[in-house]
């Protein structure tokens, strides 16, 4: 059935270093995926989105790869900061608007000046 | 920068006791979800709907659950008869136009705990 989780379930970096969260999935048919941030008592925060037809997408200080080969997302994060400090989700879903998005089981990122 | 809200921020209830929680989408959006988290676990779908249908639903939204958009602007998710098991942190979600975009947005969640 469909899966979507992380690697680690936390990881710790130093400020100014840069992060990279892992995810893999399991349903080929996924064709949308997103990664969340959600800070502690709040909802999921969109971060960056990509699509199946591509394999790279950038945005502010925060990068997207996709190896549709062997399933795998992750998040790379430049120069981590303490405002980084959240959980990560990969979230993913068929690309349609209404249908539901699966997410994977989050990593906690902790970030020490 | 519009956003989706969510109503109360925290809901406590009896055991059997019935609940709606409620949401306002981002004002331009078709469709609307909802989400669950138990605590320290990962979000769940609950629920889709557009066009005043339910267009997808999950295992866990059995018939003690509803939706419905009772105007304009909100939405809501009714718990007829609440279980211990049905304490969860509730987040509304909305998508904008149809067909190519999945991205969703989140609103800040309801905790509700049932005792």
């Amino acid at each position: 059935g469909e899966s979507v989780g992380l690697h680690l379930p936390t990881l710790s970096v130093q400020e100014g270093d840069n992060s990279i969260i892992n995810c893999a999935y399991s349903n080929s048919a996924s064709d949308y995926f997103i990664w969340y941030k959600q800070e502690s008592g709040k909802g999921p925060q969109f971060i960056i989105d990509i699509r199946s037809n591509m394999d790279k997408r950038q945005g502010q200080r925060v990068t997207v790869l996709l190896n549709k080969t062997v399933k795998h997302l992750s998040l790379q994060i430049a120069a981590t900061q303490p405002g980084d400090s959240a959980v990560y989700f990969c979230a993913e879903n068929a690309g349609q608007a209404g249908t539901a998005l699966i997410f994977g089981k989050g990593t906690t990122l902790s970030v020490s000046s | 920068e519009p956003e989706v809200t969510q109503t109360p921020s925290h809901q406590v209830t009896q055991m059997g006791q019935e609940v709606i929680l409620r949401c306002v989408p981002i004002s331009n959006h078709l469709y609307f979800y909802w989400y669950r988290q138990i605590l320290g676990q990962k979000v769940e779908f609950l629920v889709s709907f557009y066009n005043n249908e339910i267009s997808e639903k999950s295992e866990i939204f059995d018939d003690q659950f509803s939706v419905e958009r009772p105007d304009g602007s909100n939405f809501t998710l009714k718990i007829r008869s609440t279980k211990l098991e049905d304490s969860a942190m509730y987040f509304c979600a909305s998508s904008g136009l149809g067909g190519a975009t999945g991205e969703q947005y989140f609103g800040p969640g309801t905790r509700l705990t049932v005792t």
